[in-house]
C-alpha cells in the first residue's frame, strides 16, 4: 500500500468548510484513496473513496489531483460533531477479505464554535 | 444505513476467564472482521471471515478464536483472558465484491472496551 502523509492536526470554525489534505506521492495506478474518520471512543466510520475523478456523497467531497499524488477531503459545512481523527488510506481495489485497514496517524480535526 | 452492533460497550473480566464478544450486522455483508485498537499501534486485524463457517487468521490471532455460524453474526472468543488482551475490540463488515473498490468499505461497530484484571 502506498504511504500517506497527513498534517497531525487542524482547526476549523463551525459552519465553515474543512479541507483536509493527504499526500500519497507513491500511489500506483490501481490504488484507490479512501477516507475514514474516528470520533472519540467510537469505531471508525467510512466516509468516501475515489480513484481519479472527484467524488461527492452526503458526507463529504473528495478532490484528487490530476497526477493523483495528493487529495483533499472537504466537509462543506463543518459541525461540532465532525470533530474527529480523519484517516486517508490508499488501497488496491478488488476482493480481498484480508484487507486489513492500516490507519496511520491521521489528522485530528477540531471544529470550534 | 449499515448497522453493526456489538454486544457490550464495556466489559471487565478476570484473568483466565473465557470471554465472548458478539458482533451482528444487518446489511447481508459477506465479509466480517475483528480488530483490536491500542494507543500507538493503530488497528490490528485478529481474524476475518468471508463466508459462513469460513475464517482466516489476521496478524495477531494468538489467544483468540472466532465463530461464524450465521452470515450476520461473527463472534470473537478469548479462550483464557490475559491482561495483555485489555484493549478496544472493533468488529467490521464489508460487502463481497470482485475487482471493485467497495471491498474496502468497511463498516465498524461502536467497539467493546475490554479490561482484563
Amino acid at each position: 500500500d502506498a504511504k500517506t502523509t497527513q498534517p497531525p492536526s487542524m482547526d476549523c470554525a463551525e459552519g465553515r468548510a474543512a479541507n483536509l489534505p493527504c499526500n500519497h506521492s507513491t500511489i500506483s495506478g490501481n490504488e484507490y484513496v479512501y477516507w475514514y474518520r474516528q470520533i472519540h471512543s467510537q469505531g471508525p466510520q467510512y466516509i468516501i473513496h475515489g480513484l481519479k475523478n472527484n467524488e461527492t456523497n452526503e458526507m463529504a467531497s473528495l478532490i484528487i489531483t490530476e497526477d493523483r499524488k495528493s487529495s483533499t477531503l472537504i466537509l462543506p459545512h463543518a459541525t461540532l460533531r465532525d470533530t474527529a481523527v480523519y484517516y486517508c488510506i490508499v488501497r488496491v481495489a478488488g476482493y480481498n477479505a484480508g484487507n486489513m485497514l492500516t490507519f496511520g496517524g491521521g489528522t485530528r480535526l477540531m471544529v470550534k464554535p | 444505513d449499515v448497522k453493526v452492533t456489538q454486544s457490550s460497550r464495556y466489559l471487565v473480566k478476570r484473568t483466565g476467564e473465557k470471554v465472548f464478544l458478539e458482533c451482528v450486522q444487518d446489511m447481508d455483508h459477506e465479509n466480517m472482521f475483528w480488530y483490536r485498537q491500542d494507543p500507538g499501534l493503530g488497528l490490528r486485524l485478529i481474524y476475518f471471515s468471508y463466508d459462513v463457517k469460513m475464517k482466516e487468521k489476521g496478524d495477531i490471532p494468538e489467544g483468540y478464536s472466532v465463530s461464524r455460524e450465521k452470515k450476520e453474526r461473527f463472534s470473537l472468543i478469548l479462550e483464557s483472558a490475559s491482561t495483555n488482551q485489555t484493549s478496544m475490540y472493533l468488529c467490521a463488515s464489508s460487502p463481497w465484491t470482485s475487482g471493485a473498490a467497495r471491498g474496502n468499505e468497511q463498516y465498524f461497530g461502536p467497539g467493546t472496551r475490554l479490561t482484563v484484571t
